[in-house]
């Protein structure tokens, strides 16, 4: 069964500070990676999108990483703003023969306190 | 440049009403996606269509839930007498192309409560 797993559940740090979100996925077969923003009441924003072949792909001041072999990514935000306190969701594309099928992690809640 | 409308924002129903949720895809593009949000859930993708066509809709469940993407006009998601467990976010995505790699914008969704 696909699944996609982040972690922490939910986190809080210091207005300027970086962190780190991490989300491990078994979902196969694997076509690409997706990180969305999902500031409450709206929908999700897109911030990167990686496939098999790209280890790191930075928006501004977000930085997502992706290890195909251990089935493993990671989101950092750097210096982070109040404006970044959102979900973050891991979504993991798998495509057999062209029907593309996503599966959404469940979140990271994340809060910038001032 | 209008990204995805959804309307309405939210929709309040007595069990055994209907509910009608619509969506407008950005402009250009011709693939619309819904997704369901439980609270502290994940998405959970319903359907996937294009126009005048359903190409997906293993997310969906058989009995009380449809979906069209008429030729002109939005996509309508349709759920008859609802209950209180189809209370959630509804969500609609659009993309300009069903590739594995194409972004999807999403709505701000349709907030469902069955009373």
């Amino acid at each position: 069964k696909n699944q996609v797993e982040q972690s922490p559940q939910s986190l809080i740090i210091l207005e300027g500070k970086n962190c780190t979100l991490q989300c491990n996925y078994t979902v196969s077969p694997f076509s690409n990676l997706r990180w969305y923003k999902q500031d409450t009441g709206r929908g999700p924003v897109s911030l990167t999108i990686m496939t098999f072949s790209e280890n790191t792909k930075s928006n501004g001041r977000y930085t997502a990483t992706l290890d195909a072999d251990t089935k493993q990514s990671s989101l950092h935000i750097t210096a982070s703003q109040l404006s970044d306190s959102a979900s973050y969701i891991c979504v993991v594309s798998s495509a057999n023969f062209g029907n593309e099928k996503l599966t959404f992690g469940t979140g990271t809640r994340l809060t910038i306190i001032p | 440049n209008a990204g995805v409308m959804q309307n309405p924002r939210h929709l309040v129903r007595r069990r055994g009403q209907e509910a009608r949720l619509r969506c407008s895809p950005m402009k250009g593009h011709s693939h619309v996606y819904w997704y369901r949000q439980l609270p502290e859930e994940g998405l959970k993708f319903m359907v996937y269509l294009q126009k005048e066509n359903i190409i997906d809709e293993s997310g969906m469940p058989k009995e009380r839930f449809s979906a069209e993407f008429p030729k002109e006009g939005p996509s309508i998601l349709r759920i008859q007498q609802v209950v209180r467990g189809d209370s959630a976010a509804y969500f609609c995505a659009s993309s300009p192309a069903g590739g594995s790699n194409s972004p999807l914008h999403f709505g701000n969704g349709t907030r469902l409560t069955v009373t």
